[in-house]
């Protein structure tokens, strides 16, 4: 079964750094894209950005790129989100999903991530 | 605001028929596959659609796809009370050298 495991929830103070993983299993990790995705309380789906583990090509939405950080370690099978500084306005659900041809699936079950003094 | 426009909600009773829209441009939906996803309360989101009109194994048959020009619509037949969730539309948008992926804002379907 082809699935994406995502680390657990975190709680953070503004200006601390933070690191989210996304482990896949059941397929090849290096042949397909993983994309990172925000859902910020109440609100729709936004894309940050995409990573190929076989060679780390990145792509990231031009909304987040200097905000965060994709990367991913194909030895483990598994995908990063980063952020080197948290603000309040991190505070949301990241979701991972494997791209293939055109369309997401499967996804992570996703990491909360609350970001409050 | 979402490059593609999304009615933020629509209704219907159960066993109706209801349809989503997803309104882009010809950078996104008019030359580039369109997905849907189905987000059930507290859930993450789910694959309903893939490459305009195609389902996943195991997506009944209610849940349809189409495309036409730079809109795509969803129709789900049927309804049921399980199907009250936020649907999203999502496909690449070429007008940056690098692309994008771009959501709809989302749909929440209500069952009445």
């Amino acid at each position: 079964e082809v699935q994406l495991v995502q680390s657990g929830a975190e709680v953070k103070k503004p200006g601390e750094s933070l690191k989210i993983s996304c482990k896949g299993s059941g397929y090849s990790f290096t042949s397909y894209w993983i994309g990172w995705v925000r859902q910020m309380p109440g609100k729709g789906l936004e894309w940050m950005g995409i990573i190929y583990p076989g060679d780390s090509d990145t792509r990231y939405s031009p909304s987040f790129q200097g905000q965060v950080t994709i990367s991913a370690d194909k030895s483990i099978s598994t995908a990063y989100l980063q952020w080197s500084s948290l603000k309040a306005s991190d505070t949301a659900m990241y979701y991972c999903a494997t791209y293939d041809k055109s369309w997401f699936d499967p996804w992570g079950q996703g990491t909360l991530v609350t970001v409050s003094s | 605001q979402s490059v593609l426009t999304q009615p933020p909600s629509v209704s219907a009773a159960p066993g109706q028929k209801v349809t989503i829209s997803c309104s882009g441009s010809s950078s996104n939906i008019g030359n580039n596959y369109v997905s849907w996803y189905q987000q059930l309360p507290g859930t993450a989101p789910k694959l309903l659609i893939y490459e305009n009109n195609k389902r996943p194994s195991g997506i009944p048959d209610r849940f349809s796809g189409s495309k036409s020009g730079t809109s795509a619509t969803l129709g789900i037949t049927g309804l049921q009370t399980g199907d009250e969730a936020d649907y999203y539309c999502g496909t690449w948008d070429s007008s940056l050298s690098a692309g994008l992926w771009v959501f709809g804002g989302g749909t929440k379907l209500t069952v009445l």
